[in-house]
């Protein structure tokens, strides 16, 4: 079985800032999805960004970009000039690539709660 | 992007009745959903897969029998929460695979069960 570790339960970081949110995930699949996924204070969750691992090159979307560490299985997600909407839940998410229509559920992390100081 | 919705928001319910959760996609089909459950301050869990046609697959340790599934349609999955206890309390989450090459999940608003 697969899990994902987020070891930072909270991250405090100053408007216009750059914050790094740590993660890791064990798992014996060569094949598999990435994500982080932001929950703000409404409960709705929203991708941020994926990666796919037979990809090398990090994904990035404007102020978020991640750093893929597939031989150690790390997967950091790195915000960019922070800004208060930014403040709310991040949990990393791992799915594997093997069933036969790409429907697996998603494996998450327990999240980190990621604070934007004015 | 896709858009799925839940029905109820929010329920209330005495202990030992049921309460049925809908999770609808609304602008695509699917085939599969999945359904989570959220305690406070805590990480999604996955519960099952939701099959359309077929029986639902339910991860180690969800009771079948307590966490009834129905995926009736293409664009509507059903979670039954049979004779509700005060643990059951918790915030429920749904999400479906809209396609493509990511076959992205696109995750519902979520429904917030308490069981007074």
């Amino acid at each position: 079985a697969q899990t994902v570790t987020q070891s930072q339960p909270e991250m405090s970081v100053q408007e216009a800032e750059t914050v790094t949110l740590s993660c890791t995930y064990d798992t014996s699949e060569s094949d598999y999805y990435l994500f982080w996924y932001k929950q703000p204070p409404s409960r709705q969750m929203i991708l941020v960004i994926r990666q796919e691992a037979y990809k090398q090159q990090n994904a990035t979307e404007n102020r978020f970009s991640v750093n893929f560490q597939k031989a150690a299985k790390s997967f950091s997600l790195k915000i960019s000039d922070s800004q208060l909407g930014d403040a709310a839940m991040y949990f990393c998410a791992y799915r594997s690539a093997y069933s036969g229509g790409g429907a697996d559920g998603l494996t998450f992390g327990k999240g980190t709660h990621l604070i934007i100081q004015p | 992007g896709a858009v799925v919705s839940q029905h109820p928001s929010r329920v209330i319910c005495k202990s030992g009745t049921s309460v049925k959760i809908e999770c609808r996609s609304l602008d695509f089909q699917a085939t599969t959903m999945f359904w989570y459950r959220q305690f406070p301050k805590q990480s999604l869990m996955l519960m099952a897969t939701s099959n359309e046609g077929s029986k639902a697959t339910y991860e180690q340790g969800v009771e079948k029998d307590k966490f009834l599934i129905n995926h009736a349609s293409l664009t509507l999955s059903t979670l039954t929460v049979t004779s509700a206890h005060p643990e059951d309390s918790s915030f429920y989450i749904c999400s479906a695979p809209a396609g493509g090459s990511y076959n992205e999940q696109f995750f519902g608003p979520g429904t917030r069960l308490t069981v007074l």
